[in-house]
């Protein structure tokens, strides 16, 4: 079965104690980003990749960090969480180039306290 | 910058049409999508369009208007289980295909 995955789907953690969030997707997709997603201001883009070791920037990057080593694999680093970082994360990918749709992972509900 | 407008929340009866707009003012752009997201849940895909007019699948449609800066996404014979968000997504017309989202119409059905 096509799908993006993502672990934990849950996480509670507290202020400064680093954590990772895993990306995975079985479709041999070239592009691969990471969303936030807070009541009110909709899903922002954090950060995206273009291919293996093609990564940059989105709308909200500060206090995330990425790495994309393998072309399947997408994991979101969070070096010192803050409570400003709770939210709902989502990856997702496409194939590239071309307007494809994206593929959601199920989502990741990160609390910091 | 981007500013993608839609409206907060909306409701509907059961067996009804519903039409969800949505406005956008993006400094590119390169067509829009619409996806729909039960709590809690990963937003899915329902539709694109690039070029002006309706593009029906079933019972829902989009239509599209460049020009106007314009969109919105129809819904028929609506079903309890339609009662979602729905996302507007303008995809930008630069090198990196970047998704600029909306804040999503929360769509309440009742019987």
């Amino acid at each position: 079965e096509a799908q993006v995955t993502q672990n934990p789907r849950y996480l509670i953690t507290v202020t400064g104690k680093k954590l990772t969030v895993t990306c995975s997707q079985n479709m041999n997709h070239e592009y691969m980003s990471w969303y936030r997603q807070d009541p009110g201001l909709g899903l922002r883009q954090i950060y995206y990749s273009m291919n293996v070791e093609v990564t940059d920037k989105g709308d909200v990057p500060e206090g995330y960090k990425v790495s994309r080593k393998e072309k399947r694999n997408f994991p979101l680093i969070l070096e010192s969480p803050s409570p400003n970082q709770t939210s709902l994360y989502f990856c997702a990918s496409k194939a590239n180039p071309g307007p494809y749709e994206q593929y959601f992972g199920p989502g990741t509900r990160l609390t910091v306290t | 910058g981007q500013n993608i407008d839609q409206p907060t929340e909306m409701t509907a009866t059961e067996g009804a049409i519903v039409q969800i707009n949505c406005t956008y003012q993006t400094s590119g752009f390169n067509g829009l999508f619409w996806y729909q997201q039960h709590a809690g849940e990963a937003p899915t895909f329902l539709s694109y369009n690039v070029l002006d007019g309706l593009e029906e699948k079933g019972r829902f449609s989009s239509f599209l208007s460049r020009s106007k800066g314009y969109s919105y996404l129809l819904l028929k014979e609506l079903q309890m289980k339609d009662s979602a968000s729905y996302l507007c997504a303008v995809l930008m017309n630069t090198g990196f295909q970047k998704l600029v989202f909306g804040t999503g119409t929360r769509l309440l059905v009742s019987p």
